[in-house]
């Protein structure tokens, strides 16, 4: 089955850029979704088909896919983007979550 | 607004099986594919399975497959999600999401947390 890896954790200062990978067999030729999820909410979408943002998603959010890794990039990270974040991805139809990254701002 | 509501809270003894609602408002409850997600307390997002409301078609994932059944009542706009022969590792927030026309989850129900104690 296919699988999708994260980085545990990542740590970021308020105002830098925070990078959180997301890695699988070539990633890069599906779409690659983000899901923000703050402590006892349910998942937002923040990135979606790549490097697309919804509506009311701060332009603070970006991503890329490429090759086996997929990106979301979150520029002047700021202290209420602290939160799980997820990746996933569609395999014949069947949904496919990477482990999840926590990202701590401090 | 375009909201799911999901059904309360449930407590279940090993064995039993239990079904989570999850009403769909501001859209056209057909036009869109149904999917369910859980997660263990402290655990990462598990994707179960997929309803297309308009058809009843489903897919399940295999970890699922015999146990699992999603279904609908399109006059109620509401989606439904039966899981059976629980036993303790389905402890967990169980949530519908919407998928849309970019194949994102883009609508997230508020979560039911189903245990499963003795």
């Amino acid at each position: 089955s296919y699988e999708l890896t994260q980085p545990p954790s990542v740590s970021v200062s308020p105002g830098q850029t925070a990078s959180i990978t997301c890695s699988g067999d070539k990633l890069g030729d599906r779409y690659s979704y983000w899901y923000q999820q703050k402590s006892g909410q349910s998942p937002v979408l923040v990135i979606y088909q790549d490097n697309q943002r919804p509506s009311g998603i701060p332009e603070r959010f970006s991503g890329s896919n490429s090759g086996n890794t997929a990106t979301l990039t979150i520029s002047g990270t700021q202290a209420l983007d602290e939160a799980d974040y997820y990746c996933q991805a569609w395999d014949s139809n069947t949904g496919v979550f990477g482990g999840g990254t926590k990202m701590t701002v401090l | 607004q375009v909201h799911l509501v999901q059904s309360g809270a449930e407590v279940k003894k090993p064995g039993a099986s239990v079904k989570v609602s999850c009403k769909a408002s501001g859209y056209t409850f057909t036009s869109y594919e149904i999917n369910w997600v859980r997660q263990a307390t402290g655990q990462g997002l598990e994707w179960m399975g997929w309803m297309n409301p308009n058809s009843g078609n489903t897919g399940y994932v295999q970890k699922f497959q015999g146990r699992v059944t999603i279904n609908r009542d399109t006059s109620i706009s509401t989606a439904y999600m039966e899981l059976s022969s629980l036993r303790s590792e389905d402890t967990a927030v169980y949530y519908c999401a919407r998928r849309d026309d970019s194949s994102a989850f883009d609508i997230w129900g508020q979560g039911t947390v189903v245990t499963v104690s003795s």
